[in-house]
C-alpha cells in the first residue's frame, strides 16, 4: 500500500524566514499535487509536479519534485502571515482521480 | 466557471440512519472521486467514478457506495451510519485522462452522526 509521509506535521514560523515541508512517497510515481486547506474550508490547489526535476514556483511557495529519491518539498520563502493553513501534497498512481494524501503540515506563521 | 457543488453542506444524522450526498463536478469534468477528512485518519479516498462506472474502490466497508449519473453528478451513499462516519466528505472533479493535471474540490459535506 502506498504511504505519503510529511514532516513535519506542524511547523511555527515567524515572518519573513524561510523554511522547507518534505513529503516522501513509498512507490514509484511521477505525478504529485500540493494542496492548502484553510480551517473548515476545502482544498485548493497549489501545485502540480508531472516530471521528475519539475519545480514550479507562485509567490513565496516553490514545489519540487524527485522522483527517483520519491521525494517533493514544498519552500516557504519569507513567511507572511496569510501563509497559515494546513498543506497536503497527495500522490496520483495514475490510475484515475485516485490521489494518496499526505498527513499534513499544519503552519502558523507568526507576526 | 461553476466550481464544484455539494450539497447538502452540514448534515446531521443519527446512529443507524442512511445519508446521501452529492457532488455536481464542473462542466465537462466526467471524473468525480469522493474522500473522507476525519482528524484520526486525515484524507482517504473513496471511490472514483468516471462516465457512470466505478473506475477505482478505496478501503472502505460495503456500507459506503456511490454512483454517477449520466450528467456526471455523483451522489454517495452511507447506509447504517456509525459515529465513526462523522467527517468532511469532499469530492474531487476532473477530466478523468489520466494526464495528471490536477482536479478540484468542492468544498465538502460535514456529516455529523450522533
Amino acid at each position: 500500500e502506498l504511504k505519503v509521509e510529511q514532516n513535519p506535521l506542524f511547523l511555527s514560523m515567524q515572518e519573513g524566514k524561510n523554511y522547507t515541508i518534505y513529503c516522501n512517497y513509498s512507490t514509484t510515481s511521477d505525478r504529485l499535487y500540493w494542496y492548502r486547506q484553510d480551517p473548515g474550508k476545502s482544498l485548493e490547489s497549489l501545485f502540480v509536479l508531472l516530471s521528475n526535476g519539475a519545480v514550479k514556483q507562485e509567490g513565496r511557495l516553490m514545489a519540487s519534485l524527485d522522483t527517483k529519491a520519491r521525494l517533493s518539498t514544498l519552500h516557504i520563502t519569507a513567511a507572511v502571515h496569510d501563509l497559515s493553513a494546513t498543506y497536503f501534497c497527495a500522490v496520483d498512481m495514475g490510475t484515475g482521480n485516485q490521489f494518496y494524501f499526505g498527513t499534513g503540515t499544519s503552519l502558523t506563521v507568526i507576526p | 466557471k461553476a466550481g464544484v457543488t455539494q450539497t447538502p453542506r452540514y448534515l446531521i444524522k443519527t446512529r443507524g440512519q442512511q445519508v446521501t450526498l452529492s457532488c455536481s463536478p464542473i462542466s465537462g469534468h466526467r471524473s468525480v472521486s469522493w474522500y473522507q477528512q476525519t482528524p484520526g485518519q486525515g484524507l482517504q479516498f473513496l471511490f472514483e467514478y468516471f462516465s457512470e462506472t466505478q473506475r477505482n474502490k478505496g478501503n472502505f466497508p460495503g456500507r459506503f457506495s456511490g454512483r454517477q449519473f449520466s450528467n456526471s453528478r455523483s451522489e454517495m451513499n452511507v447506509s447504517t451510519l456509525e459515529l465513526g462516519d462523522s467527517a468532511l466528505y469532499l469530492c474531487a472533479s476532473g477530466t478523468g485522462d489520466m494526464r495528471g493535471y490536477g482536479y478540484t474540490f468542492g468544498s465538502g459535506t460535514r456529516l455529523t452522526v450522533v
